[in-house]
């Protein structure tokens, strides 16, 4: 069965350092998604990413971020300059639409 | 501003009962609502999709339902089994397309006794 996938599982960092979270998502999906849980918290939307481009994005998706698709398979969530606060687990996501969402095992951004 | 909202908090019950999960959304202009389960530290795994112009989906033991009018849905789960403890998440995606993203609720913590 097709399924979202995310490297690395778990990530500590320095504070102020950058970090990159890699997702490869279902391949015949168009629409790849970012979502982020800190602990004991909800999961909160960040961006959407279609015909490569970002669609959406919410209030937390500031300058710090960045999404790429670098290739045919891959997409980047980048945070520059990492803060305690941005500990949390990171969420890929994956859709054809407007339809279901899969996601990813996530990774664990521990900031240090 | 979409607000999703999922009582209870927890729950615990033992093994072999029915149960339902609450979830309620402010706004009633969605294009669907996914019910997922999420394990301690793990992803999120989709169990329902329900679109907007459904009122209900089944998979095995379980059924949600849709009231888009009111706001609401539940998520019926037969029999339940401790192989079901986990946390349930209601999401919402909000009309305005395939780019939106998912607005979740804070879940339903869901523990079943051997």
């Amino acid at each position: 069965e097709p399924e979202v996938t995310q490297t690395p599982s778990h990530q500590v960092t320095q504070m102020g350092q950058e970090v990159i979270l890699r997702c490869v998502p279902i391949s015949n999906h168009l629409y790849f998604y970012w979502y982020r849980q800190i602990l004991g918290q909800k999961v909160e939307f960040l961006v959407s990413f279609y015909n490569n481009e970002i669609s959406e994005k919410s209030e937390i998706f500031d300058d710090q971020f960045s999404v790429e698709r670098p290739d045919g398979s891959n997409f980047t969530l980048k945070i520059r300059s990492t803060k305690l606060e941005d500990s949390a687990m990171y969420f890929c996501a994956s859709s054809s639409g407007l339809s279901e969402a899969f996601f990813g095992q996530g990774t664990r951004l521990t900031v240090v | 501003k979409q607000e999703v909202t999922q009582i209870p908090a927890a729950l615990s019950v033992p093994e072999g009962e029915n149960l339902v999960l609450n979830c309620s959304f402010t706004d009633s202009a969605i294009y669907n609502l996914q019910w997922f389960r999420q394990d301690p530290g793990k992803g999120l795994t989709s169990l329902l999709l329900i679109q907007s112009s459904q009122r209900e989906q089944t998979s095995g033991r379980l059924n949600a339902s849709l009231d888009k009018s009111s706001g609401r849905s539940t998520l019926y789960i037969a029999a339940s089994q401790p192989g079901d403890s986990a946390t349930y998440l209601c999401a919402v995606i909000s009309s305005g397309g395939g780019a939106d993203g998912l607005t979740f609720g804070k879940g339903t913590h869901l523990i079943i006794q051997p």
